[in-house]
């Protein structure tokens, strides 16, 4: 089945130890997102692909990186984790408005 | 800026109760609305989208549109404990494809 995919599904990680995680899709979307969802907030647009075009959010943090090798995959990179990174990470595509989500990467900070 | 307000809730309604969601919107420019439903430590799984001035059925769910209003809500029929989520207004209206998403309202189906 097409779908959109991450890992890990939990990440652990300590402060200040950079991480990255990734997505990969088989819904040849050629737009890809990234969110960062709190408890009970709204998912944040952090970045997203339009092909190869990055569009970074204004306030997204230089803490925050991504990169999207081909079609498929993308990854997020997190430089030097603080505790208030700890998050849902939503890995989302689309080819026009209706975005489809995978099943999220839950970080934990220590 | 985008803006779209939900009643956070909790909203609470019997089992086979008709659940109404509401979602209101600032921008007169948004075009697509999109209703997710999401599971306490799960991701949005999109239910209903709507583009559309009135009424849209899927199954048990309904979104209903005004745009002159600047209103989308969404209506659950027959509603299920497996209904209970929080649920997530979000639209769309320029050529980015970003959403912008409410704060999401949370349902609780009692049996």
């Amino acid at each position: 089945d097409a779908m959109v995919i991450q890992n890990p599904r939990y990440q652990v990680t300590q402060f200040g130890k950079p991480v990255t995680l990734s997505c990969s899709q088989t819904l040849n979307h050629n737009v890809m997102y990234w969110y960062q969802q709190k408890s009970s907030q709204a998912p944040k647009l952090l970045f997203h692909y339009y092909d190869k075009d990055f569009n970074n959010e204004a306030d997204t943090p230089d803490n925050f990186q991504s990169r999207r090798p081909n079609t498929s995959f993308c990854f997020l990179d997190i430089r030097s984790p603080g505790l208030g990174d700890a998050a849902m990470y939503l890995c989302a595509t689309s080819t026009q408005e209706t975005q489809y989500f995978g099943p999220g990467t839950r970080l934990l900070v220590l | 800026q985008k803006e779209v307000e939900q009643n956070s809730g909790p909203l609470s309604v019997p089992e086979g109760a008709i659940a109404s969601l509401n979602c209101t919107y600032s921008d007169r420019v948004s075009q697509s609305f999109f209703w997710y439903r999401q599971y306490s430590g799960k991701s949005p799984e999109l239910i209903m989208s709507i583009y559309s001035n009135g009424d849209k059925e899927d199954g048990r769910f309904t979104a209903q549109l005004n745009k002159a209003s600047q209103y989308v809500s969404l209506l659950i029929r027959d509603s299920q404990p497996s209904d209970s989520a929080t649920y997530l207004c979000a639209l769309s209206g320029g050529s980015n494809y970003k959403l912008t998403f409410g704060k999401g309202t949370l349902l609780t189906v009692n049996p």
